[in-house]
């Protein structure tokens, strides 16, 4: 089934704890993306990346990295979360410019709560 | 700037009832557009999709969608609600190979 995967689903950690969400697709796309969801702001990006080893900052990038070792693996990273990181997370992906359709699949989020 | 505006925080119809969502866009070129939904729990799932051609486009759960370029708008319809149509509901645009959401339409669905 072609199914982007993230986890955790859920988690609750403290403020300057480092923590990792995980996301791979089985799509072979090159495209993958970070979104988080915030109540009245609707989906806001935070880095994509075209392709391995490619990667770009997105509209609200502060405070999170990312990598792109593998194609079907692109990583959200945290290094020291804060209260205002509290959210809905959103990883998809897409194919590249080839067979170009511009649809995004979506994983099932990731709610993450800093106290 | 590219923007895409969902008037509609929160709507509620009744079942049965029909139901359009709004959605503006800003966008010189041909936009790519999508509505997708999402239910409570969920990841967003794709309506439906406008690249080019007819201006009223079909998805998925007998929903909607026409494009009118002169109102730069991109709304959703369906004829009757069901109650499993609660959800919520988003528009975005393509640009740049990226996509843009809008804030998002809450839709309630009364027995």
């Amino acid at each position: 089934e072609a199914q982007v995967t993230q986890n955790p689903r859920y988690l609750i950690t403290v403020t300057g704890k480092k923590l990792t969400v995980t996301c791979s697709q089985n799509m072979n796309h090159e495209y993958m993306s970070w979104y988080r969801q915030d109540p009245g702001l609707g989906l806001r990006q935070i880095y994509y990346s075209m392709n391995v080893e490619v990667t770009d900052k997105g509209d609200v990038p502060e405070g999170y990295k990312v990598s792109r070792k593998e194609k079907r693996n692109f990583p959200l990273i945290l290094e020291s979360p804060s209260p205002n990181q509290t959210s809905l997370y959103f990883c998809a992906s897409r194919r590249g410019l080839a067979g170009y359709t511009g649809e995004l699949f979506f994983g099932e989020g990731s709610r993450l709560t800093v106290l | 700037a590219q923007s895409v505006t969902q008037p509609d925080i929160h709507i509620t119809v009744s079942e049965g009832a029909s139901l359009e969502l709004r959605c503006n866009y800003s966008y010189g070129a041909t936009p790519y557009l999508f509505w997708y939904v999402q239910s409570p729990g969920q990841g967003l799932q794709l309506l439906l999709k406008y690249f080019s051609g007819d201006t009223l486009v079909q998805g998925i759960k007998g929903f909607e969608a026409e494009f009118k370029r002169s109102q730069s708008s991109f709304n959703l319809r369906k004829p009757s609600v069901h109650w499993s149509d609660a959800a919520e509901y988003f528009c975005a645009v393509v640009t740049n190979n990226d996509m843009r959401f809008g804030a998002g339409t809450r839709l309630t669905v009364k027995p």
